[in-house]
Order: structure tokens, then C-alpha cells, then sequence
């Protein structure tokens, strides 16, 4: 299947630093890549949407001007959680569709934060 | 009622049994349906797609009830490799981009 990787994989950061993270489509082309954040024990809840060349769509409840996204090109979006709190420790994972018009999606490995 | 719903679980079945996870959904003009398994302290991977005549893939099989809005999973002689969390998920609006995740059932397969 298509190959959607996650930099890094684990990251510790004090209360307050902004961290990115960043999602890279491999072996293909993504107009369109997601954000999404798992608590433990919890569903995979969509963040935002990343469109190549335009504004990011956000879910309800997620403060835009916490979680940056930049989709600058067709193969890299990324996600900086700015002024980091210890609640914001999550596992991001970010996912890409293939085509478009098709709803498959396959995802990143994941990044672990946690905020000291 | 939430948007996915799924059997709390956990599962705890021994290898060679056939086990089956239901899911629920509330939106009806949801228009794709997926099953996705996650390993532990990983990302969800897809297992299958779900068709409205039902679909097999190998030992495992999705079923899709439009007019009771349910979803269903069949694994048949259970592997110990396919101990995971089963996630239901859902495009919850024909055309749209948003998956919407159940929050999973986990499987044990015991030797």
C-alpha cells in the first residue's frame, strides 16, 4: 500500500516550546492529508484538514492558532503544536488519501508527544 | 447517540475461533464504510473496505446493513497474529473527506 511517513516518532518537550511534526507522502502525490490526535483508550478524532496550497480546515474545538499546519507540497504537511501544555500530550498521527474521490486513507506511524 | 459505535470488548477468543465485532452508525447518508485494525502504540491500518452485498477477504468477512445502520466484522479460525484493535470507520457524509472512528475493540487470541 502507499507509504505515509511521520517525523519524529517520539518527542519530549518542556511546557510552553512549540514542536512540528511532519508527515510526508513516500511514493506518492497527496492533495489532501490529515491530522488526527488519540488519547489513550480513546478514538482517533480528526484535528484538521491539510490542503496542498491553501488554509488548513479545522475541526470543532481545535484552536487553530495552537495547531499550525503548512501543506506547502504535494508530499509534505506538517503540524506545530505552539506553546505546548502538558494536556497537548497526545499520539498524532497524520494520514493521506491516494486518489481523490476515493475515501481510503492510510496513515503515518505516529508521533508520541509528551509535554513535561 | 455517538456518530460510530462499537462493542466494548475486550475479545478474548482461543486461536482457531471465529469471532465477530458490530458496529453501529447514526449518520444515514454515511457512504463508506471501512474496518481498520490498530496495533498497540501504532497507527490503524486497513484491514477491509465494507460493500453493501458484503465482502470477503481470506478468513475475514464485512457485512453492511444500510436499513439498520450496522456494520459487522467476521474473523474465522482467529490467528494469534490478529490479536489488535478492530476500529469501525465511517465517512459520515457521502462525498465528504472526514473518517469517523469507533473507538475500537480489542481482540486477545489466546494460544
Amino acid at each position: 500500500g502507499a507509504v505515509v511517513s511521520q517525523h519524529p516518532s517520539w518527542v519530549i518537550c518542556k511546557s510552553g516550546t512549540s514542536v512540528k511534526i511532519e508527515c510526508r507522502s513516500l511514493d506518492f502525490q497527496a492533495t489532501t492529508m490529515f491530522w488526527y490526535r488519540q488519547f489513550p483508550k480513546q478514538s482517533l478524532m480528526l484535528m484538521a484538514t491539510s490542503n496542498e496550497g491553501s488554509k488548513a480546515t479545522y475541526e470543532q474545538g481545535v484552536e487553530k492558532d495552537k495547531f499550525l499546519i503548512n501543506h506547502a507540497s504535494l508530499t509534505l504537511s506538517t503540524l506545530t503544536v505552539t506553546s505546548a501544555h502538558p494536556e497537548d500530550s497526545s499520539f498524532y498521527i497524520c494520514s493521506a488519501r491516494v486518489l481523490a474521490g476515493v475515501d481510503e486513507q492510510y496513515f503515518g506511524p505516529g508521533t508520541r508527544l509528551t509535554v513535561t | 447517540r455517538k456518530e460510530v459505535e462499537q462493542d466494548p470488548g475486550p475479545f478474548n477468543v482461543p486461536e482457531g475461533a471465529t469471532v465477530a465485532f458490530n458496529c453501529t452508525y447514526s449518520n444515514s447518508a454515511s457512504q463508506s464504510f471501512f474496518w481498520y485494525r490498530q496495533d498497540c502504540r501504532k497507527e490503524p491500518k486497513l484491514l477491509m473496505s465494507v460493500y453493501s452485498s458484503g465482502n470477503e477477504d481470506g478468513r475475514f468477512t464485512a457485512q453492511l446493513n444500510r436499513a439498520s445502520q450496522y456494520i459487522s466484522l467476521l474473523i474465522r479460525d482467529s490467528k494469534l497474529s490478529d490479536s489488535a484493535t478492530y476500529l469501525c470507520v465511517v465517512n459520515v457524509q457521502g462525498g465528504s473527506e472526514k473518517l469517523v472512528f469507533g473507538k475500537g475493540t480489542k481482540l486477545t487470541v489466546n494460544p
